[in-house]
Formats: structure tokens, C-alpha cells, sequence
């Protein structure tokens, strides 16, 4: 089966450090979607993008978080300088829309991130 | 904006109980609703979707209807696993503007005892 791959699965890092997170999507999707998971807030959407451009990072720190998708196969998640209340699970997910399709979002398995 | 409302868990059952995960939701227009599964150190994972009202999602002995009168989307099956042991998610799908986003519930964490 298809998936969506992402690296690291982990980080552990010091707080001011630079921290980047990359996901593959699935060969043939076009929107790919950053959330973060943590126990207090649940699942955020933080930025997505369609066929490469950016629709919507509303839900992103816009001072220190950057996404970018450099090619098909690969976006990223930026966090510059990184702080403790960013420590959380990182997950890409992607899906193809085609249409007014409502096609459904296939999830990596995420990047945990620890901040000390 | 658009929202989802699931029960909060943890709920815990023995394995043969029957589930029931309640999931309302507050949306403009149509969306879809889904639920997803998240099995521990993993991604979540589509379990089922229904994408107008009066459809029923099914898989894996899982099923829930669109209700659009009540605004509902609850998850039931009738015979629990303890393989069925993860965190659900219901969510709906924001399609103003096309968007597809989807937008989440807190999760219901669902432990099931031999």
C-alpha cells in the first residue's frame, strides 16, 4: 500500500535549536496537509497546500513556523527558533481532490518532537 | 465555524460489549463526516465516511449514519475486539471554498478487556 512517509519519527532537541520536519506524500496527491497533536488541543491543521502552493497556514505561528513543498514529493515544517510549548506530534497527511470530490486524507505515522 | 463534538473517554469495555462513540457536529452547507482510528505510535487512519445524509459508513464491523436532523454522526459496532483498543476520531470535512479540510473532536481513547 501507498503511505505517506515522514522523518524524523522523533526529535529530541534544545530549545532555540532549528527544527526540520519532512513528509513524502503519496505519489499522484495534491494536497498535502501539516496538524499537530497535543493532549490539551487536540489535532490543529497548521498549513496546506495544493498542488504545491500554500491555500491556508492561518493555523501556524507565523513568527517562528515555516511549510514549504520544494517539489511533489516532499514538504516541509520549519520551526525556528524552536521553544518547549512547540513539543508535540507532528503529522502529515495528503489526499488528492479532484473536482468536488471529498477524498480522504491518508495520515504518516508523524514526527514526535520534544523541546527541552 | 464549523465544529465537532465527540464524548469524551476514556471509555473502557469488555471484549463481545457493544460501542457506542456519540459525535454531533456544527457545519454550514453539507460536509462529509468521517471517522478516523489512531492505534498507538501511529497516524490516524480512515475507519469510514459518509458524505450525505442518511448514508451509513461501514467497515470493520464499525458503522455510523449521517443524521442530519439530529446532526449526528455516532459510531457503534456490536461486538468489540480488544484489538479494537485506540483512539477514534470524528471529524467533518470543510469544503467552503473547496477547502477539504477537515476538522477534528478532542478523540474518544477506547480500551477493550479480555
Amino acid at each position: 500500500d501507498a503511505r505517506v512517509t515522514q522523518t524524523p519519527r522523533h526529535k529530541v532537541t534544545e530549545m532555540g535549536q532549528e527544527v526540520t520536519m519532512r513528509c513524502q506524500p503519496i505519489l499522484g496527491h495534491n494536497t498535502v496537509f501539516w496538524y499537530r497533536q497535543t493532549m490539551m488541543q487536540g489535532l490543529e491543521l497548521l498549513a496546506y497546500f495544493r498542488n504545491r502552493a500554500p491555500l491556508d497556514d492561518s493555523g501556524m505561528p507565523k513568527d517562528r513556523f515555516s511549510a514549504e513543498m520544494p517539489d511533489a514529493t516532499l514538504a516541509t515544517l520549519k520551526i525556528q527558533p524552536s521553544e518547549p510549548r512547540d513539543s508535540a506530534v507532528y503529522f502529515c497527511a495528503s489526499g488528492l481532490l479532484v473536482g468536488s470530490g471529498n477524498q480522504p486524507q491518508h495520515f504518516g505515522d508523524g514526527t514526535r518532537l520534544s523541546i527541552l | 465555524g464549523n465544529s465537532v463534538t465527540q464524548m469524551e473517554g476514556p471509555v473502557t469495555l469488555s471484549e463481545e460489549a457493544f460501542l457506542t462513540i456519540n459525535c454531533t457536529y456544527t457545519a454550514t452547507g453539507y460536509p462529509s463526516l468521517f471517522w478516523y482510528v489512531q492505534y498507538p505510535g501511529e497516524g490516524l487512519q480512515l475507519l469510514l465516511k459518509a458524505t450525505k445524509a442518511d448514508d451509513k459508513g461501514s467497515n470493520k464491523g464499525f458503522e455510523a449514519t449521517y443524521r442530519k436532523e439530529t446532526t449526528s454522526f455516532h459510531l457503534e459496532k456490536g461486538s468489540v475486539q480488544v484489538s479494537d483498543s485506540a483512539v477514534y476520531f470524528c471529524a467533518l470535512s470543510d469544503s467552503q471554498g473547496g477547502s477539504e479540510k477537515l476538522v477534528f473532536g478532542k478523540g474518544t481513547k477506547l480500551t477493550v478487556n479480555p
